[in-house]
């Protein structure tokens, strides 16, 4: 079956960087995502990567995928305290459209 | 460009009553999906719809129903609601050949009384 995990909660001092981890089961994943959310806010699309990628960058961000651990991670660098919000990834796999999320990871930003 | 627009923002309904929200997807996206996001929870997938078909459907009871409209809008209906249908309900919208991008909108948010 799906079922994809994220660490509850992450705290970093501002200018550090953040790595976010998540773990997915199922092995026939396409996409991988992550999307932040801010308080009462949607979901904001942050990046996504094909699953035959192991790598991404996007200006600050850097995603990398094992597939062979299923194992993905956010790496936010020079995080800023507007980078505070609630992190979740999410797979798509062969078998529909339907994206699977984790919990989420909430990032704390220090000052 | 408007991204992804849902309507109403907030709602308060009671137990029993009927419910509709609406959904605008991307321009030029084609297929919208629905999910509920339960307070402290990740996104839980209702359904799908292209082509102004139900192509895919999450675990959810018939309760829960949807429409596609020739210009690809959406609405989610939810009959009978209970206490539990509490939650934000989100829209989102990609392209039909999968190119991956899936975006959402800034939710309805759902209260039953």
């Amino acid at each position: 079956g799906e079922d994809v995990e994220q660490s509850l909660f992450l705290s970093v001092r501002e200018g550090d960087s953040s790595v976010i981890n998540c773990t997915y089961t199922d092995s026939s994943s396409t996409y991988l995502y992550w999307y932040k959310q801010e308080p009462g806010a949607g979901l904001q699309l942050l990046t996504y990567i094909f699953s035959n990628m192991d790598m991404k960058q996007d200006q600050r961000l850097t995603v990398l995928l094992n597939k062979k651990d299923k194992h993905l991670s956010l790496r936010i660098a020079d995080t800023q305290t507007g980078d505070s919000a609630i992190y979740f990834c999410a797979e798509k796999t062969h078998a529909g459209n339907m994206l699977t999320f984790g919990g989420g990871t909430r990032l704390m930003v220090k000052p | 460009d408007a991204g992804v627009t849902q309507s109403p923002t907030h709602l308060i309904k009671t137990r029993g009553q009927q419910v509709t929200l609406r959904c605008s997807p991307k321009s030029g996206h084609d297929t919208v999906s629905w999910y509920q996001q339960a307070l402290g929870q990740g996104p839980q997938f209702i359904f799908q719809y292209y082509e102004e078909e139900e192509r895919q459907r999450g675990n959810f009871p018939d309760r829960f129903s949807g429409h596609q409209f020739p210009n690809y809008s959406s609405e989610l209906n939810v009959n009978a609601l209970l206490l539990g249908d509490s939650a934000l309900y989100l829209c989102a919208s990609s392209f039909t050949d999968n190119t991956g991008e899936l975006f959402f909108g800034e939710g309805s948010r759902l209260t039953v009384l």
